[in-house]
Protein backbone atom coordinates (compact mmCIF):
# COMPACT_ATOMS: atom_id res chain seq x y z
CA UNK A 1 0.00 0.00 0.00
CA UNK A 2 1.53 3.78 -0.86
CA UNK A 3 1.66 5.97 2.06
CA UNK A 4 2.91 9.48 1.42
CA UNK A 5 4.28 11.56 4.37
CA UNK A 6 4.74 15.25 4.85
CA UNK A 7 7.61 16.35 7.23
CA UNK A 8 8.82 20.22 7.88
CA UNK A 9 8.54 23.31 10.04
CA UNK A 10 4.94 23.83 11.33
CA UNK A 11 5.41 27.55 11.65
CA UNK A 12 7.54 29.85 9.13
CA UNK A 13 8.29 33.46 9.78
CA UNK A 14 7.10 35.95 7.26
CA UNK A 15 9.09 36.37 3.97
CA UNK A 16 10.86 33.56 4.84
CA UNK A 17 10.50 30.33 3.05
CA UNK A 18 8.40 27.17 3.62
CA UNK A 19 9.80 24.12 2.85
CA UNK A 20 8.05 20.65 3.13
CA UNK A 21 9.24 17.40 1.93
CA UNK A 22 7.15 14.03 1.33
CA UNK A 23 8.76 10.64 2.10
CA UNK A 24 6.83 7.99 -0.26
CA UNK A 25 6.85 4.43 0.97
CA UNK A 26 5.10 1.44 -0.31
CA UNK A 27 6.17 2.13 -4.02
CA UNK A 28 8.85 3.98 -6.02
CA UNK A 29 8.85 7.60 -6.85
CA UNK A 30 10.16 6.91 -9.91
CA UNK A 31 7.49 4.43 -11.33
CA UNK A 32 6.74 5.82 -14.76
CA UNK A 33 3.39 7.29 -15.42
CA UNK A 34 2.82 9.13 -12.12
CA UNK A 35 3.27 13.11 -11.11
CA UNK A 36 4.40 13.89 -7.46
CA UNK A 37 2.48 17.31 -6.22
CA UNK A 38 1.26 19.40 -3.87
CA UNK A 39 -1.84 20.48 -2.84
CA UNK A 40 -3.23 23.23 -0.01
CA UNK A 41 -6.29 24.13 2.03
CA UNK A 42 -6.36 27.15 3.60
CA UNK A 43 -8.25 26.59 7.37
CA UNK A 44 -11.45 26.22 6.75
CA UNK A 45 -11.22 26.71 3.08
CA UNK A 46 -11.13 24.69 -0.06
CA UNK A 47 -8.35 22.95 -2.01
CA UNK A 48 -5.18 24.84 -3.98
CA UNK A 49 -3.44 22.46 -6.60
CA UNK A 50 0.48 24.27 -6.30
CA UNK A 51 2.53 22.22 -8.52
CA UNK A 52 3.75 18.94 -8.96
CA UNK A 53 6.65 17.02 -10.53
CA UNK A 54 6.78 14.03 -13.16
CA UNK A 55 8.60 10.82 -12.76
CA UNK A 56 11.22 12.35 -15.56
CA UNK A 57 11.80 15.26 -13.41
CA UNK A 58 9.59 17.67 -15.39
CA UNK A 59 7.69 19.99 -13.22
CA UNK A 60 4.63 21.82 -13.50
CA UNK A 61 3.23 24.99 -11.44
CA UNK A 62 -0.18 26.96 -10.58
CA UNK A 63 0.27 29.78 -12.37
CA UNK A 64 -0.64 32.39 -9.02
CA UNK A 65 2.26 30.68 -6.99
CA UNK A 66 4.82 30.11 -10.00
CA UNK A 67 7.11 32.68 -9.31
CA UNK A 68 7.52 31.85 -5.43
CA UNK A 69 7.56 27.78 -5.76
CA UNK A 70 10.34 25.30 -6.60
CA UNK A 71 8.92 21.59 -6.64
CA UNK A 72 12.25 18.70 -6.98
CA UNK A 73 12.77 15.16 -6.10
CA UNK A 74 15.45 12.98 -4.62
CA UNK A 75 14.77 9.53 -6.01
CA UNK A 76 17.75 8.05 -4.12
CA UNK A 77 15.58 8.78 -0.97
CA UNK A 78 11.82 8.37 -2.57
CA UNK A 79 10.96 11.95 -1.32
CA UNK A 80 10.35 14.98 -3.15
CA UNK A 81 10.02 18.37 -1.80
CA UNK A 82 8.54 21.82 -2.07
CA UNK A 83 9.96 25.18 -1.47
CA UNK A 84 7.76 28.43 -1.53
CA UNK A 85 9.42 31.91 -0.91
CA UNK A 86 8.11 35.10 0.47
CA UNK A 87 5.76 33.68 2.61
CA UNK A 88 2.77 35.53 3.92
CA UNK A 89 -0.23 34.84 6.41
CA UNK A 90 -2.26 34.01 3.16
CA UNK A 91 0.21 31.21 2.83
CA UNK A 92 -1.05 29.47 6.11
CA UNK A 93 -2.52 26.46 5.13
CA UNK A 94 -2.23 22.73 5.72
CA UNK A 95 -0.10 21.34 2.58
CA UNK A 96 -1.02 17.99 1.19
CA UNK A 97 1.36 15.95 -0.89
CA UNK A 98 -0.26 13.60 -3.36
CA UNK A 99 0.71 11.28 -6.06
CA UNK A 100 -1.74 11.70 -9.48
CA UNK A 101 -1.71 11.41 -12.91
CA UNK A 102 -2.88 13.74 -15.42
CA UNK A 103 -6.13 13.69 -14.27
CA UNK A 104 -6.93 12.54 -10.87
CA UNK A 105 -5.11 12.48 -6.99
CA UNK A 106 -5.32 8.41 -5.71
CA UNK A 107 -3.06 9.02 -3.05
CA UNK A 108 -3.08 11.52 -0.74
CA UNK A 109 -0.46 12.48 2.71
CA UNK A 110 -2.08 13.36 5.86
CA UNK A 111 -1.54 16.76 5.35
CA UNK A 112 0.69 19.08 7.61
CA UNK A 113 -0.47 22.48 9.10
CA UNK A 114 2.04 25.35 8.45
CA UNK A 115 1.37 28.68 9.92
CA UNK A 116 2.81 31.59 8.91
CA UNK A 117 3.54 34.05 11.62
CA UNK A 118 6.41 36.28 13.52
CA UNK B 1 -8.45 29.52 -15.90
CA UNK B 2 -11.55 27.08 -15.95
CA UNK B 3 -13.76 28.16 -12.66
CA UNK B 4 -15.46 25.60 -11.29
CA UNK B 5 -18.54 26.67 -9.17
CA UNK B 6 -20.40 24.43 -6.94
CA UNK B 7 -23.75 24.63 -5.61
CA UNK B 8 -25.42 24.82 -2.81
CA UNK B 9 -22.71 25.69 -0.08
CA UNK B 10 -24.39 23.62 2.42
CA UNK B 11 -26.54 21.05 1.87
CA UNK B 12 -28.89 19.72 5.08
CA UNK B 13 -30.18 16.09 4.46
CA UNK B 14 -31.26 13.76 6.81
CA UNK B 15 -29.93 10.33 6.98
CA UNK B 16 -31.31 8.08 4.18
CA UNK B 17 -32.60 10.27 2.06
CA UNK B 18 -31.39 11.44 -1.67
CA UNK B 19 -28.43 14.28 -1.77
CA UNK B 20 -27.87 15.63 -4.93
CA UNK B 21 -24.95 18.17 -5.50
CA UNK B 22 -24.01 20.40 -8.49
CA UNK B 23 -20.46 21.57 -10.24
CA UNK B 24 -20.68 24.12 -13.07
CA UNK B 25 -17.75 24.57 -15.11
CA UNK B 26 -16.66 28.23 -16.65
CA UNK B 27 -16.35 26.25 -20.28
CA UNK B 28 -16.25 22.52 -21.22
CA UNK B 29 -14.14 19.96 -19.84
CA UNK B 30 -15.88 16.85 -21.49
CA UNK B 31 -16.52 14.31 -19.17
CA UNK B 32 -13.00 15.06 -17.30
CA UNK B 33 -14.57 15.93 -14.25
CA UNK B 34 -13.64 14.50 -10.36
CA UNK B 35 -15.49 14.50 -7.25
CA UNK B 36 -13.61 14.03 -3.89
CA UNK B 37 -14.75 13.40 -0.20
CA UNK B 38 -13.24 15.08 2.18
CA UNK B 39 -14.35 14.72 6.51
CA UNK B 40 -12.72 16.56 9.59
CA UNK B 41 -9.17 16.54 9.85
CA UNK B 42 -8.58 13.71 6.69
CA UNK B 43 -7.40 13.92 3.64
CA UNK B 44 -9.57 13.77 0.29
CA UNK B 45 -10.60 10.26 -0.86
CA UNK B 46 -11.81 10.10 -5.08
CA UNK B 47 -15.00 9.46 -5.22
CA UNK B 48 -15.62 9.56 -8.95
CA UNK B 49 -13.57 10.31 -12.05
CA UNK B 50 -14.47 10.58 -15.38
CA UNK B 51 -17.74 12.42 -14.60
CA UNK B 52 -19.30 9.02 -13.91
CA UNK B 53 -16.78 6.17 -12.87
CA UNK B 54 -16.71 4.93 -9.30
CA UNK B 55 -13.54 4.90 -7.76
CA UNK B 56 -12.19 1.61 -6.47
CA UNK B 57 -14.18 0.78 -3.21
CA UNK B 58 -16.70 3.57 -3.88
CA UNK B 59 -20.36 2.42 -2.60
CA UNK B 60 -22.60 2.19 -5.37
CA UNK B 61 -24.83 4.68 -3.62
CA UNK B 62 -22.41 7.51 -5.23
CA UNK B 63 -22.95 8.26 -8.57
CA UNK B 64 -21.67 11.02 -11.00
CA UNK B 65 -23.35 12.47 -13.99
CA UNK B 66 -22.80 15.10 -16.58
CA UNK B 67 -21.03 16.39 -19.06
CA UNK B 68 -19.28 19.68 -20.68
CA UNK B 69 -20.42 22.46 -18.01
CA UNK B 70 -22.97 20.59 -16.09
CA UNK B 71 -22.16 18.05 -13.52
CA UNK B 72 -24.03 16.39 -10.32
CA UNK B 73 -23.01 13.97 -7.76
CA UNK B 74 -26.01 12.12 -6.22
CA UNK B 75 -25.91 10.27 -2.71
CA UNK B 76 -29.08 7.88 -3.32
CA UNK B 77 -29.23 7.72 0.38
CA UNK B 78 -27.55 9.11 2.95
CA UNK B 79 -25.63 6.99 5.34
CA UNK B 80 -23.94 8.58 8.69
CA UNK B 81 -20.47 8.28 7.22
CA UNK B 82 -21.58 10.43 4.19
CA UNK B 83 -21.99 13.27 5.87
CA UNK B 84 -18.77 15.48 4.90
CA UNK B 85 -17.65 17.99 1.99
CA UNK B 86 -17.21 17.44 -1.52
CA UNK B 87 -15.41 18.96 -4.15
CA UNK B 88 -15.12 18.52 -7.69
CA UNK B 89 -11.66 19.05 -9.94
CA UNK B 90 -11.95 19.80 -13.81
CA UNK B 91 -8.36 17.77 -15.05
CA UNK B 92 -9.48 18.53 -18.30
CA UNK B 93 -6.57 20.79 -19.34
CA UNK B 94 -3.52 19.51 -17.28
CA UNK B 95 -1.94 20.93 -15.35
CA UNK B 96 -4.42 23.71 -15.36
CA UNK B 97 -6.36 22.09 -12.26
CA UNK B 98 -9.10 23.89 -10.29
CA UNK B 99 -11.07 22.77 -7.69
CA UNK B 100 -14.64 24.33 -6.92
CA UNK B 101 -14.90 25.61 -3.37
CA UNK B 102 -16.81 22.77 -1.83
CA UNK B 103 -20.21 21.73 -0.61
CA UNK B 104 -20.78 20.37 2.98
CA UNK B 105 -23.35 18.00 3.17
CA UNK B 106 -24.29 17.87 6.84
CA UNK B 107 -26.98 15.99 9.53
CA UNK B 108 -30.59 18.36 8.97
Amino acid sequence: QLQLQESGPGLVKPSETLSLTCTVSGGSISSSSYYWGWIRQPPGKGLEWIGSIYYSGSTYYNPSLKSRVTISVDTSKNQFSLKLSSVTAADTAVYYCARHRATVIDYWGQGTLVTVSS
Amino acid sequence: EIVMTQSPATLSVSPGERATLSCRASQSVSSNLAWYQQKPGQAPRLLIYGASTRATGIPARFSGSGSGTEFTLTISSLQSEDFAVYYCQQYNNWPWWTFGQGTKVEIK
